[in-house]
């Protein structure tokens, strides 16, 4: 399996514009989950889905930020207007649906707002 | 919710040398216990996990110890190497959520 896929890899946009970042889960697995890293505030959850459906988004910061999950291999992560306080690497992250499995991430996207 | 606890947040320690990373969890019903490996740059990667019917793995020089009751778990690595060098996580899973410790960062000194 080639794991969690995420793009772009690397973005960097001015502040006010629309950034979308999506991410294709490991096949089978029906848990998605999108992180922010930062160096201030760590690795914290934005939202996570299951079977589809969004079960926690109570980490979105704001407004701005919106996810969705229309099919079980393909997520989005979207943020308009972005402001450079948003910039940091979001992770995507899949696992089992069930108790004892893991989580794996894909390689993050890096975005930058300026 | 599940609220895990990770220290140190910075550890330094000399090559060949033994590092201790501790977390503890506040919820019981948590069963998973994974740990990650970030290196600079790049994804967490898994490194080694415990459930919750165990209370000690080993694999190679990495090893996990739980201790239910207290609701602690850590990680061991011995005989360090330059290589171990990297920010290591612990995550607990409570149902289909994972929640982490705020991260170690580990520098080993040659």
């Amino acid at each position: 399996d080639a794991g969690v896929i995420q793009s772009p890899r690397h973005e960097v946009t001015e502040m006010g514009q629309e950034v979308t970042l999506r991410c294709k889960p490991i096949s089978g697995h029906n848990s998605l989950f999108w992180y922010r890293q930062t160096m201030m505030r760590g690795l914290e959850l934005l939202i996570y889905f299951n079977n589809n459906v969004p079960i926690d988004d109570s980490g979105m910061p704001e407004d701005r930020f919106s996810a969705k999950m229309p099919n079980a291999s393909f997520s989005t992560l979207k943020i308009q207007p972005s402001e450079p306080r948003d910039s940091a690497v979001y992770f995507c992250a899949s696992s089992r649906g069930t108790s004892g499995n893991t989580i794996y991430f894909g390689e993050g996207s890096w975005l930058t707002v300026v | 919710g599940e609220n895990v606890e990770q220290h140190p947040s910075t550890l330094s320690v000399q090559e060949g040398d033994s590092a201790v990373i501790k977390c503890t969890y506040s919820d019981s019903a948590s069963n998973y216990f994974p740990w990650y490996k970030q290196e600079l740059g790049k994804r967490p990667q898994l490194i080694i996990d415990i459930r919750s019917n165990v209370g000690e793995k080993k694999d190679q020089r990495i090893a996990v110890t739980l201790n239910k009751t207290a609701k602690h778990f850590s990680l061991h690595i011995t005989e360090t190497q330059p290589e171990d060098s990297a920010v290591y996580f612990c995550a607990a899973r409570n149902g289909n959520q994972f929640y982490f410790g705020t991260g170690t960062s580990l520098t080993v000194i040659p």
